[in-house]
């Protein structure tokens, strides 16, 4: 149980253009999901927390109308990566939290703008 | 500002060692820690969480412990196995506000 998945692992944009990532928690309901991103041999960074049915929270030097978050639904959470540039590359994580406080992460997504 | 810390940053034993991964944090007051493990190129699994009330967690061959007036946890593995090979992350959420601050990671490697 507690399975999060992502789409689409991985994906290669050009500069300037917008791409969304999926998350979804499939057989669990998950209020709050979060978005995190990693640079290479480095820790996650935490981007921002998403409620359903609210507005996201970002955290400090996260730009929001860079990073549209929007979640929609108890099972879905999506990251919109506007006006992409090659410094978004990056390996974008998000997570859900279960009934347990445990947080379930997805496979994660590799962005690489060109 | 919570700061969490991992040593080493990195560690290679050979298969069957027992091991021992340190993780410490500034801020004692925690709601819970979790251990994960990433593999490369991927998300990551949850391997145990200790609540702040709790003083271990043991799952096979893995027990974590927790000291939260000092700040420090410790991930053993027992036996260790080429497939236990990854980057270990400790992570800890402040009471109240369900973020994870997470720690700078232990790559390691079990050679056969």
């Amino acid at each position: 149980g507690a399975v999060v998945s992502q789409h689409p692992s991985r994906v290669i944009c050009k500069s300037g253009t917008s791409v969304k990532i999926e998350c979804r928690s499939l057989d669990f309901q998950a209020t709050t999901m979060f978005w995190y991103r990693q640079f290479p041999k480095q820790s996650l960074m935490l981007m921002a927390t998403s409620n359903e049915g609210s507005k996201a929270t970002y955290e400090q030097g996260v730009e929001k109308d860079k990073f549209l978050i929007n979640h929609a639904s108890l099972t879905l959470s999506t990251l919109t990566v506007t006006s992409a540039h090659p410094e978004d590359s990056s390996f974008y994580i998000c997570s859900a939290r279960g009934g347990r406080h445990e947080q379930y992460f997805g496979p994660g997504t590799r962005l690489t703008v060109t | 500002k919570q700061e969490v810390t991992q040593i080493p940053a990195a560690l290679s034993v050979p298969e069957g060692e027992n091991l021992v991964l340190n993780c410490s944090f500034t801020d004692s007051a925690i709601y819970n820690l979790q251990w994960f493990r990433q593999d490369p190129g991927k998300g990551l699994t949850s391997l145990l969480l200790i609540q702040s009330s709790q003083r271990e967690q043991t799952s096979g061959r893995l027990n974590a412990s927790l000291d939260k007036s000092s700040g420090r946890s410790t991930l053993y593995i027992a036996a260790s196995q080429p497939g236990d090979s990854a980057t270990y992350l400790c992570a800890v959420e402040k009471s109240g506000f369900q973020k994870l601050v997470f720690g700078t990671g232990t790559r390691l490697l079990v050679s056969p």
